[in-house]
């Protein structure tokens, strides 16, 4: 069964301060790892799709990673305006299989 | 460029009743997906339309049923209301034929059940 897990579920940085966001999965054949970034009241926001191990993408202060077995969500030097739910969420190889099966998120909090 | 809109965005309904909830996809779209979102929550699919039918589904009773329009709008519709459905609703769409061409939602729709 497909699974997602993030961590940690709550992260309170100060502004400046780089930490990185964790996305563990286990998935029957990975199509597409996705972040999506959430704000309070609105839908999630497309932020990266990674497809095979060891490949990157980076945005602004933004990078995320890929291994076989995670996925993890880099921001370098945060803003404020950085603070928001980031969420993890998998596509399986499985034919017909289009759906996103998300974790739970982790709120990110950038203290000025 | 409009993305995808929902609507409304917000609804009020008692238990026992039935709502429908509608999405218009993103220009160029022609595939629609639905999520629910608890409180606190990742969104966790509900079902997928392409070609105005359900190509898949996820683990949600038959209440939960949809429909989409030749000009791929859809709609989602709820019947019998519990508590348990007070949730944010949200419809995403892409593209066919493209592979792993990420969802876009739309700002969802929150739904209290009173």
């Amino acid at each position: 069964e497909d699974q997602v897990t993030q961590s940690p579920e709550a992260l309170r940085l100060q502004e400046g301060e780089s930490s990185s966001l964790n996305c563990s999965y286990t998935v029957s054949g990975l199509r597409g790892l996705f972040w999506y970034r959430q704000d309070p009241g609105k839908g999630p926001e497309f932020l990266f799709t990674l497809y095979s191990a060891g490949e990157e993408k980076e945005k602004e202060r933004l990078k995320a990673t890929l291994t076989k077995k995670e996925s993890f969500l880099h921001i370098t030097a945060p803003k404020p305006e950085d603070s928001a739910t980031y969420l993890c969420a998998v596509q399986a190889l499985q034919t017909g299989a289009n759906n996103l099966f998300f974790g739970t998120g982790t709120r990110l909090t950038v203290i000025p | 460029d409009a993305g995808v809109t929902q609507s409304p965005t917000h609804l009020i309904k008692t238990r026992g009743q039935q709502v429908t909830l509608r999405c218009s996809p993103k220009s160029g779209h022609d595939t629609v997906s639905w999520y629910q979102q608890a409180l606190g929550q990742g969104p966790q699919f509900i079902f997928q339309y392409y070609e105005e039918e359900e190509r898949q589904r996820g683990n949600f009773p038959d209440r939960f049923s949809g429909h989409q329009f030749p000009n791929y709008s859809s709609e989602l519709n709820v019947n019998a209301l519990l508590l348990g459905d007070s949730a944010l609703y949200l419809c995403a769409s892409s593209p066919s034929g493209i592979n792993n061409q990420p969802q876009h939602f739309g700002d969802g729709t929150r739904l209290s059940i009173l």
